[in-house]
């Protein structure tokens, strides 16, 4: 089935203590991403990648990393969480070089406290 | 850079009646405009999109309308049912930038 696999789906953590959110895509996409979404704030982009080894800054990249070692996996870090990211993650891929017709993961719902 | 703003932020409609969201966007450039939609726990899904060569486009009861000169575009649900009750996100693609910027969201309730 094809999909975009994210783990895990609720995550309570510390202050502080570095995690990271896997997102993996079976459907050979070029373009992956992540976002957050908060209340009354819609989606928000994170980071971006058009392709293994690349990728870009998106509208709130403070406190996170990505990496896009290979094409299928594109995994976020928090080095040192804060209670203000606590949020809900998704992250998405699409076939073609750019965020047309995404499909979704089914999102990680992270606390910080 | 781009800014979309979603209006209302709430609608209540009858069921068998119609829907409209509107959207604005910030920038001429723009070139695609999607939809999602968000059911209660559940990941966005695209329900519709068009781009900016395009000035409507239908799918069975749901449309997209795009006014380039004004910088908006709407969504119209027609003859509502209970399962289109959701959150519903449009968003913009600023041409060449690879990055999809969200409206706050939608949250549509269909009353029996």
């Amino acid at each position: 089935e094809a999909q975009v696999t994210q783990n895990p789906r609720y995550l309570i953590t510390v202050t502080g203590k570095k995690l990271t959110v896997t997102c993996s895509q079976n459907m050979n996409h070029e373009y992956m991403s992540w976002y957050r979404q908060d209340p009354g704030l819609g989606l928000r982009q994170i980071y971006y990648s058009m392709n293994v080894e690349v990728t870009d800054k998106g509208d709130v990249p403070e406190g996170y990393k990505v990496s896009r070692k290979e094409k299928r996996n594109f995994p976020l870090i928090l080095e040192s969480p804060s209670p203000n990211q606590t949020s809900l993650y998704f992250c998405a891929s699409s076939l073609s070089r750019g965020p047309y017709g995404y499909t979704f993961g089914s999102g990680t719902r992270l606390t910080v406290v | 850079g781009e800014n979309v703003e979603q209006h209302p932020s709430t609608l209540s409609v009858q069921e068998g009646d119609s829907a409209v969201i509107k959207c604005t966007y910030s920038d001429s450039a723009s070139n695609y405009f999607p939809w999602y939609k968000q059911e209660l726990g559940k990941r966005p899904q695209l329900i519709i999109d068009i781009r900016s060569n395009v000035g409507e486009k239908k799918d069975q009861r749901i449309a997209v309308t795009l006014n380039k000169t004004a910088k908006h575009f709407s969504l119209h649900i027609t003859e509502t049912q209970p399962e289109d009750s959701a959150v519903y996100f449009c968003a913009a693609e600023l041409q060449g930038a690879q990055k999809l910027v969200f409206g706050q969201g939608t949250r549509l309730t269909i009353n029996p």
